[in-house]
């Protein structure tokens, strides 16, 4: 299995543009979070899927986030527009009902 | 709502020596399961061990075990024999079990500790 893969690995943005970060989970998993991690604020969840639905978007920042999960293979995070105060990483994980979770390699996003 | 609280922002240890990373969680649920996971530099979050909050009996994982007190809502992680390769950010993790039919199952994070290992 080749976990979780999330695309990109960086990401470089001008303030305004659309930003739009990918996840495939690993195939079984029925759970997938996005996480951002930033120096200041450590690891936020941001939204939490449970079988494609999602459960909890608290974490969501503001409008200008959304995340989608079409389908149990694939789930994205736009923002839209960005601001350099989104800078950080975002990590998508999956896992299978209430066991650990397993974390992609992460999407560096810098907004300038 | 579940928080969880790493008071040790940072610590360290010397090679071969033991450490131990605290972990506070808040929670009104009897039944979820606890987490440690290791950064390295690399930032690949890596399961270092779990455990079950239903299990009287602390986890243990090579040289990473853990003191689980449930009635004190505690979860320190020990690392013994420390090596190099422990140095690392770690974070303790709850994840509960919410909303009926049990499908919420939602995962919160420590701040975490930084772990430096000196040899």
């Amino acid at each position: 299995d080749a976990g979780v893969i999330q695309s990109p690995r960086h990401e470089v943005t001008e303030m305004g543009q659309e930003v739009t970060l990918r996840c495939k989970p690993i195939s079984g998993h029925n759970s997938l979070f996005w996480y951002r991690q930033t120096m200041m604020r450590g690891l936020e969840l941001l939204i939490y899927f449970n079988n494609n639905v999602p459960i909890d978007d608290s974490g969501m920042p503001e409008d200008r986030f959304s995340a989608k999960m079409p389908n149990a293979s694939f789930s994205t995070l736009k923002i839209q527009p960005s601001e350099p105060r989104d800078s950080a990483v975002y990590f998508c994980a999956s896992s299978f009902a209430r066991a650990e979770a397993f974390f992609g390699q992460g999407t560096r996003l810098t907004v300038v | 709502a579940q928080t969880v609280t790493q008071s040790q922002p940072e610590m360290s240890v010397q090679e071969a020596e033991t450490v131990t990373l605290s972990c506070t969680y808040d929670t009104s649920e009897s039944d979820y399961y606890l987490f440690w996971y290791k950064q390295p530099p690399s930032r690949q979050m890596i399961l270092v061990i779990r455990q079950e909050a239903y299990k009287q009996q602390n986890a243990t994982e090579n040289r990473f075990s853990v003191n689980f007190q449930k009635a004190a809502k505690s979860f320190s992680l020990k690392i013994s024999d420390s090596q190099l390769g422990d140095a690392a950010m770690y974070f303790c993790a709850y994840r509960s079990v919410l909303g009926s039919g049990g499908s919420n199952y939602k995962l919160t994070f420590g701040k975490g500790t930084l772990l430096t290992v000196n040899p």
